[in-house]
């Protein structure tokens, strides 16, 4: 089973900050690591995922996230804040072996950017 | 290539009443899963289907049911809906199986039960 721990439904931050969402995971297997954006009243687009291989993955829109077995955590992050990253994001799980066809999903965490 | 579409955007209907909401996945796409996203318990996996049959369900009562066509499309079926029925339904396709492929949204169904 797998399960994803978003810490903090909500991050504020000024424009031309640093972006950091965090994201911890528990998987019984090798774990696919997502995170996606949603905004407002439209579905869910894949900023960037981990499979395999390059630990450091680099995404749409500038975003890029690390995942850290040791910590089990896939934190996502920008160097500098846009008013169009203002959003919610969503760190989701799925397994590597039989039928995971499933997305597990944190509750998300939303993201305001301040002029 | 079009998008995943889903139809209707908007849906109202009163307790006890039943409907149905489509789901048309990207041109090659074979599996379709069916998430629902509520404000309290966020984003909750319904059901996944890959060439008509349903492979995998989540944890939601017998109400909640689906089914694929020849051609991937999907509908979902709720029936004797109830308040906490309101939710946005969203459909997403993907091309293979396998948990490390992306999956691809729609804008979702907005299902608001009165």
């Amino acid at each position: 089973a797998q399960s994803v721990t978003q810490l903090g439904s909500h991050v504020s931050v000024s424009e031309g900050a640093l972006v950091l969402l965090r994201c911890n995971y528990s998987s019984s297997v090798p774990p696919y690591l997502f995170w996606y954006v949603q905004y407002p009243n439209q579905g869910l687009q894949l900023l960037l995922k981990y499979t395999t291989g390059a630990t450091l993955v680099k995404g749409i829109n500038g975003f890029e996230a690390e995942f850290k077995k040791s910590e089990t955590s896939f934190h996502l992050t920008k160097p500098s804040a846009h008013m169009s990253d203002a959003a919610e994001y969503f760190c989701a799980v799925t397994g590597s072996g039989g039928s995971n066809y499933k997305l597990t999903f944190g509750k998300g965490t939303l993201l305001t950017v301040n002029p | 290539k079009a998008g995943v579409t889903q139809t209707p955007r908007y849906l109202i209907k009163t307790r006890g009443q039943q409907v149905t909401l489509s789901c048309s996945p990207i041109s090659g796409h074979r599996s379709v899963s069916w998430y629902q996203q509520t404000p309290g318990q966020g984003l909750q996996f319904l059901f996944e289907y890959f060439s008509e049959t349903q492979r995998n369900k989540g944890n939601f009562p017998g109400r909640f049911s689906g089914r694929q066509f020849s051609n991937s499309r999907s509908e979902m079926n709720v029936s004797t809906l109830e308040l906490g029925d309101s939710a946005l339904y969203l459909c997403a396709s993907t091309e293979t199986s396998g948990g490390h492929n992306e999956q691809f949204f729609g804008p979702g169904t907005r299902l608001t039960v009165l």
